[in-house]
């Protein structure tokens, strides 16, 4: 069954150091997402990506964030300089249409920021 | 603010009964709803979704009711297994942006604890 991975699953990082994470979506999926889950609080929306371009965004996907599709199967998120507070669980998910059709999830990158 | 909210954190139902996990939402513009289920160190995984069309939909042993005048919608799982037990999360979008790539509001999820 095609599934939505992402890479690393696990990266540690120094505050104020640049992090990508990846995700390769599904393949004939045509829209992308990121999403955060600090821990013990619940999932938050980050951005959206649809047709080469950023659809929706977040107050929490500021000037520190951007998203890239950089060829035909890599979906990445980069925070340019990290804060402690950007560690998270962070789910890339990809579907096939926009709204009325369900998301997929990949496993997750815990991100940890010392 | 709490768009989408999931009062009950945990609930504990025994193996074969019912379980009804309730959620509800004050932004009146979502019109799609889904649930998602998932497990520790995994991500959310898709159970079944409903749109405001709708007032219930069904899929196996998961059926989801919605109550739009009341703005709650619920998730029952009959017979419950003890595979079932994971974190439930209740999410919903709306198409006010154009029907473009819209992003879930997740709740905060609950608990489901089946017992043997």
């Amino acid at each position: 069954e095609p599934e939505v991975t992402q890479t690393p699953s696990h990266q540690v990082t120094q505050m104020g150091q640049e992090v990508i994470l990846r995700c390769v979506p599904i393949s004939n999926h045509l829209y992308f997402y990121w999403y955060r889950q600090i821990l013990g609080q619940k999932v938050e929306f980050l951005v959206s990506f649809y047709n080469n371009e950023i659809s929706e965004k977040s107050e929490i996907f500021d000037d520190q964030f951007s998203v890239e599709r950089p060829d035909g199967s890599n979906f990445t998120l980069k925070i340019r300089s990290t804060k402690l507070e950007d560690s998270a669980m962070y789910f890339c998910a990809s579907s096939v249409g926009g709204w009325g059709t369900e998301a997929f999830f990949g496993q997750g990158t815990r991100l940890t920021v010392v | 603010d709490q768009q989408v909210k999931q009062n009950s954190p945990s609930l504990s139902v025994q193996e074969g009964r019912i379980s009804i996990l309730n959620c509800d939402y004050t932004n009146s513009m979502f019109d799609y709803f889904l649930w998602y289920k998932k497990y520790p160190a995994e991500g959310p995984t898709f159970l079944i979704s409903i749109s405001s069309i709708k007032d219930k939909n069904e899929d196996g042993r998961f059926t989801v009711f919605l109550n739009k005048s009341a703005k709650h919608l619920s998730l029952h799982i009959v017979p419950s297994q003890p595979g079932d037990s994971a974190v439930y999360f209740c999410a919903a979008s709306a198409s006010y942006s154009g029907g473009g790539a819209d992003g879930l509001t997740f709740g905060k999820g609950t608990h489901l604890i089946i017992q043997p």
